[in-house]
């Protein structure tokens, strides 16, 4: 199985801030990799597809890059709405798996 | 607007079966694979498998093959996936998703998906 690895597991942060988030596969999957934004009690939300292409009515300060086994994720501007837990997903091989999440906490 | 709409919460002993459904609505619903994601308390998200909504065929992760069950209503537009002999460690928020297919592999012969409409999940309970 592809290990996915966050970092950090944990970020704090102030509104208006520019953050980034690290996925690393334990293996190449070249551009196949999406990010997925959760809030406390929901389902999460897609945010990116194919490591940087932004879904449609995702505010454009969310940003991602990289590609084999480097990703990022980049929120530029951090709003309120944005503290919240952030997790990659390979979808390169079965089975498909998710890095363990990174929490964004408002400083 | 695409939604995908579960069933309530569930408690089961060790060893029962439980059965979570997924409505959906919105759209075709025979022209996206549904796939579920169980998350256990305060964990990660793990993939259980997908299921085709056009025919049938499903691909479930090795870890649960075995106790592991998808099937579709096409009449009422609901997926279903049942979970049989189930342990502590299966108590998890279960989720359904309509997947998106990434690209076509030609190695396995089947597409590849992330997950792009999310149920609002099922609490299931595993406790004696």
């Amino acid at each position: 199985d592809i290990q996915m690895t966050q970092s950090p597991s944990t970020l704090s942060a102030s509104v208006g801030e520019r953050v980034t988030i690290t996925c690393r596969a334990s293996q190449s999957i070249s551009s196949w990799l999406a990010w997925y934004q959760q809030k406390p009690g929901k389902a999460p939300k897609l945010l990116i597809s194919k490591a940087s292409s932004l879904e449609s009515g995702v505010p454009s300060r969310f940003s991602g890059s990289g590609s084999e086994t480097e990703f990022t994720l980049t929120i530029s501007g951090l709003q309120p709405d944005d503290f919240a837990t952030y997790y990659c997903q390979q979808y390169n091989s079965y089975p498909y798996t998710f890095g363990q999440g990174t929490k964004l906490e408002i400083k | 607007q695409v939604q995908l709409v579960q069933s309530g919460a569930e408690v089961k002993k060790p060893g029962a079966s439980v059965k979570v459904s997924c409505k959906a609505s919105g759209y075709t619903f025979t022209s996206y694979n549904i796939n579920w994601v169980r998350q256990a308390p305060g964990q990660g998200l793990e993939w259980m498998g997908w299921l085709s909504a056009h025919n049938g065929n499903t691909n479930y992760a090795q870890k649960l093959q075995g106790r592991v069950t998808m099937t579709t209503d096409t009449s009422t537009s609901t997926a279903y996936m049942e979970l049989r002999s189930l342990r502590s460690d299966d108590t998890a928020v279960y989720y359904c998703a309509r997947a998106l297919p990434g690209y076509y592999d030609i190695l396995t012969g089947y597409f590849q998906y992330y997950f792009e409409y999310w149920g609002q999940g099922t609490l299931v309970t595993v406790s004696s």
